[in-house]
């Protein structure tokens, strides 16, 4: 079985520009997470998607990011325009169901963003 | 307010030596999980192991176990005769009941030399 993927594995871009992050979960997994780690820093959770549905975006750190997930398939994550702290690794996870609130979930290798 | 310290930075061990990585947790939730990942060079996070608050039940699988202690709030990791391939950098994380966010520490690389 596949496990999470995540494309591309790294991007650089200037300060200003715009970028698109890919994850594609586990197939057959409704919940759909997006975490980041901006250098030296702890993990971050930015948001929860069940489904196609928005369920948790208490962690986007401002209107320059939008994630979507259509079909309630794969999910993207774009920032327009992209700032210089918004470089960092950008990891996606997905877990199957709710299970009382902590199924396990299961970690792509993360998409490097550097900003110039 | 749900926080999860890792208090150390890095750790150097020389292969077959033994080390423990810490990790302390905060939470006022009574039902709540605890994770370790592994993320190696290669750099996706590989998960180890979830326990949930009302299992203390000590855990082995192979060289690894793990040591959960609700009266001290914490859930340690230990590594028994390290080999090189350990190397990497272990995340511990909390999640509370019906939340979905996992809370993460900021991570112990770990250097296993030959």
């Amino acid at each position: 079985e596949a496990g999470v993927t995540q494309f591309p594995s790294h991007s650089v871009i200037e300060k200003g520009q715009t970028v698109t992050l890919r994850c594609d979960p586990i197939s057959g997994h409704d919940n759909l997470y997006w975490y980041r780690r901006v250098m030296g820093k702890e993990i971050k959770f930015l948001l929860h998607f069940v489904k196609e549905s928005k369920q948790d975006e208490s962690g986007m750190p401002n209107n320059r990011f939008l994630a979507e997930r259509t079909g309630g398939t794969y999910s993207t994550l774009k920032v327009q325009p992209a700032e210089l702290e918004d470089s960092g690794v950008y990891f996606c996870a997905s877990s199957q169901t709710r299970s009382g609130g902590a199924d396990t979930q299961y970690f792509g290798p993360g998409t490097r963003l550097t900003v110039l | 307010a749900q926080k999860v310290t890792q208090a150390q930075t890095e750790i150097s061990v020389v292969e077959k030596e033994d080390v423990t990585l810490d990790c302390v947790y905060e939470t006022r939730d009574t039902t709540y999980y605890l994770f370790w990942y592994k993320q190696p060079p290669s750099g996706e996070l590989v998960f180890l192991i979830r326990r949930n608050s009302f299992d203390e039940q000590n855990e082995i699988s192979g060289r690894y176990s793990w040591n959960f202690q609700k009266s001290t709030s914490s859930f340690n990791f230990t590594i028994t005769a390290s080999q090189v391939v350990d190397s990497a950098v272990y995340f511990c994380a909390l999640n509370a009941y019906n939340t979905d966010k996992l809370i993460f520490g900021t991570g112990t690389r770990l250097q296993v030399f030959p």
